[in-house]
């Protein structure tokens, strides 16, 4: 959905390096989500946010911290990575009435760590 | 505690028969069910959702799904498979006392020629 976008789209790191991976969305959404996908363990929440003071840890957040900067801003960071997170990760947002409405994702950020 | 299964790694079917892709869900309190559709190299696309009433669900691209609460299933389903349905389906589940999404490990959807 062009309305969310994640940057960068790729990335190769080294073990113990810090990485932020950023989303932006124009959808006017208070709430955004981070998610990280693997073959066959499907998305698994990361972080979560409800609005710019709200920040919630989702089932994974070991290893992980985010940044709401904005409404329309969430970043992502991995203050040391790992190979075990070398993963495709995907920011999401919906609207106030999260929970009858869908989510709209980003294209998603390919992650590898060496 | 919430839970998704699609039991199909891979659903193989051919062009112009029907499809389903199998969902069941495991959740305390009345579901909001939800499908997306990966595309290779994309985002999740919503497909359809049920929150209440009609179990039968309309949604995006001729897919439908039908909600069975007594089975606890979700199963998408399309009359005429396309090549261009081959993609990858996941089923969501939340309830009404969490914002949270649950996603089952997704199930390969390959439409033969």
């Amino acid at each position: 959905d062009a309305d969310v976008t994640q940057t960068p789209r790729n990335r190769i790191t080294k073990t113990g390096k810090r990485i932020m991976l950023e989303c932006s969305q124009t959808k006017g959404h208070d709430r955004m989500y981070w998610y990280r996908q693997d073959p066959g363990l499907g998305l698994r929440l990361i972080y979560y946010s409800f609005d710019v003071k709200d920040i919630n840890k989702g089932e994974i957040s070991d290893g992980y911290s985010v940044s709401r900067q904005a409404q329309a801003k969430f970043s992502l960071s991995l203050e040391s990575a790992i190979p075990n997170q070398t993963a495709l990760y995907f920011c999401a947002t919906s609207d106030i009435s999260g929970k009858y409405n869908e989510q709209f994702f980003g294209p998603g950020t390919r992650l590898t760590v060496l | 505690a919430q839970s998704v299964a699609q039991p199909e790694d891979q659903v193989n079917v051919a062009e112009g028969n029907p499809l389903t892709v199998k969902c069941t869900y495991s959740v305390s309190g009345n579901p909001y069910l939800f499908w997306y559709v990966q595309y290779p190299n994309r985002g999740l696309q919503f497909l359809l959702k049920y929150i209440t009433g009609d179990n039968l669900v309309k949604g995006s691209y001729g897919f439908e799904a039908e909600f069975n609460k007594s089975q606890t299933s979700f199963h998408l389903k399309k009359p005429s498979a396309l090549v261009s349905d081959s993609a990858l389906y996941f089923c969501a589940v939340r309830t009404y006392n969490t914002d949270k999404l649950i996603f089952g490990t997704g199930t390969r959807l390959q439409v033969f020629p």
